[in-house]
């Protein structure tokens, strides 16, 4: 089956520095790849998204592109803010009657003044 | 819309008690889930539904039960809780014709401890 393998938390970063966290995954065909982010407290919202290869999502200064080759969909931000602190999951989706979306393990960040 | 609702917000249950957590959703949703997270674990899919009279397991669906009787409503029981029940579960919705290509509407949660 599936399976998303995301950076291991957490990462604390100070404001305005730059963001990666790093997403791969493994899928029979090309899957829907998606960000979500979970603020805390709240439920999980989606992010960005791109569903097929070489797309860019985009979204709050946030962009990840959809790469084939190696299989990944890294997370990026330039510059980040005390706002950005939440939990960040990557997660796939290959349809073809499974109805399943598969998640990373998540990984929480947490932004300092 | 109100969007996704759960009821419990917090609840505290003994081992072996059951109860019913509550899952609504008012956008016409054919299709609804439930999830459990755990720390270092993610989502994982207990059940889902693709339609009312139609649920199917995910994941992990030992424990848990669940019906669709109405597109609006997707209720998780617990028949005999368990220690390892202890968890925060998210009930998700979407269309089902655009589960590969847009958003699941996630509701804020439901944080279960099991004594």
């Amino acid at each position: 089956g599936d399976s998303v393998t995301q950076m291991e938390g957490p990462v604390t970063l100070s404001e305005e520095a730059f963001l990666t966290i790093n997403c791969t995954y493994t899928a029979t065909g090309y899957p829907s790849l998606f960000w979500y982010v979970q603020y805390p407290g709240e439920g999980l919202q989606l992010l960005l998204k791109a569903t097929k290869a070489d797309d860019k999502g985009s979204n709050k200064g946030f962009e990840a592109t959809y790469r084939k080759e190696t299989t990944s969909f890294h997370l990026e931000k330039g510059s980040v803010q005390v706002s950005d602190s939440a939990v960040y999951f990557c997660v796939s989706y290959s349809g073809a009657g499974s109805y399943q979306l598969t998640f990373g393990k998540g990984t929480k960040l947490s932004v300092i003044p | 819309n109100a969007g996704v609702t759960q009821t419990p917000k917090f609840q505290v249950l003994k081992t072996g008690q059951s109860m019913t957590l509550q899952c609504a959703q008012d956008m016409n949703h054919e299709y609804m889930s439930w999830y459990r997270q755990d720390p270092g674990m993610g989502l994982r899919l207990i059940h889902y539904s693709v339609g009312a009279g139609i649920t199917d397991q995910g994941e992990v669906p030992n424990g848990y039960n669940v019906s669709r009787s109405t597109t609006e409503d997707f209720p998780l029981r617990l028949l005999s809780a368990a220690p390892s029940q202890t968890s925060v579960y998210f009930c998700a919705s979407s269309y089902l014709g655009l589960l590969g290509t847009d958003t699941q509407y996630f509701g804020p949660g439901t944080r279960l401890t099991v004594l």
